[in-house]
């Protein structure tokens, strides 16, 4: 069974600090990783994709891979209410496999 | 908006009824998929296809599911006799065959048996 595993929070910040969400996944041979963003009865919204260990930066959003660690990470800077939604973290296979989400809370 | 379009977005109906969803990929897109999600889960997946051929096929997939993609466009789900079990988020994704294989969704339809 191929596991991702994510802390469901809530993880609360105030707006303007910095969020971190993490994820662990247990296939080793994963070769591509996503973060969606999934509001309260909508669809998941894809922010990144991070495929080489390191860090990838997209605006506010930083996706940080570390393959021996199998451990993936989002950091939100500046985060903003608007930010406060589920984040589920994704490692592809023939389709991808989920994890149950981090819920953030951004508080003004 | 991400270009994947979901029919219908709500579907109440009794237990036993079956039920037909559609979704329609985005064009270019040879490759669609069907996840569930129910609450505080992230989505499970149900199956893909790759144009018209259904490549692969969840556990989670009973006989009263079954899915076509019939000349590699849109795809439907039907769930037959359903249950107050199959209560749930139904997503449809795609994505281009590639390295990066970056899936998109539609908005989903939600599905509640009573």
């Amino acid at each position: 069974q191929k596991e991702v595993e994510q802390n469901s929070g809530p993880l609360s910040v105030p707006e303007g600090a910095i969020a971190s969400l993490n994820c662990t996944y247990s296939d080793r041979g994963s070769q591509s990783f996503f973060w969606y963003r999934q509001y309260s009865g909508k669809s998941p919204e894809l922010i990144m994709s991070i495929y080489s260990n390191g860090d990838k930066e997209d605006g506010r959003f930083t996706a940080q891979l570390n393959k021996a660690s199998q451990y993936v990470s989002l950091l939100i800077r500046d985060s903003q209410p608007s930010d406060s939604a589920t984040y589920l973290c994704a490692v592809s296979g023939y389709a991808l496999n989920f994890g149950k989400g981090t819920s953030l809370l951004v508080t003004p | 908006d991400t270009g994947v379009s979901q029919d219908p977005r709500h579907k109440i109906t009794k237990r036993g009824q079956n039920v037909t969803f559609r979704c329609d990929p985005i064009s270019e897109h040879n490759r669609l998929y069907w996840y569930r999600q129910t609450l505080g889960q992230g989505p499970e997946f149900l199956t893909y296809f790759q144009n018209e051929a259904q490549l692969e096929k969840s556990r989670l997939l009973s006989d009263r599911f079954s899915a076509e993609r019939p000349k590699g466009s849109f795809s439907t789900l039907e769930i037959q006799r359903t249950e107050q079990g199959d209560s749930a988020m139904y997503l449809c994704a795609s994505s281009s065959r590639g390295i990066t294989d970056t899936q998109y969704f539609g908005p989903g339809t939600r599905l509640t048996v009573l």
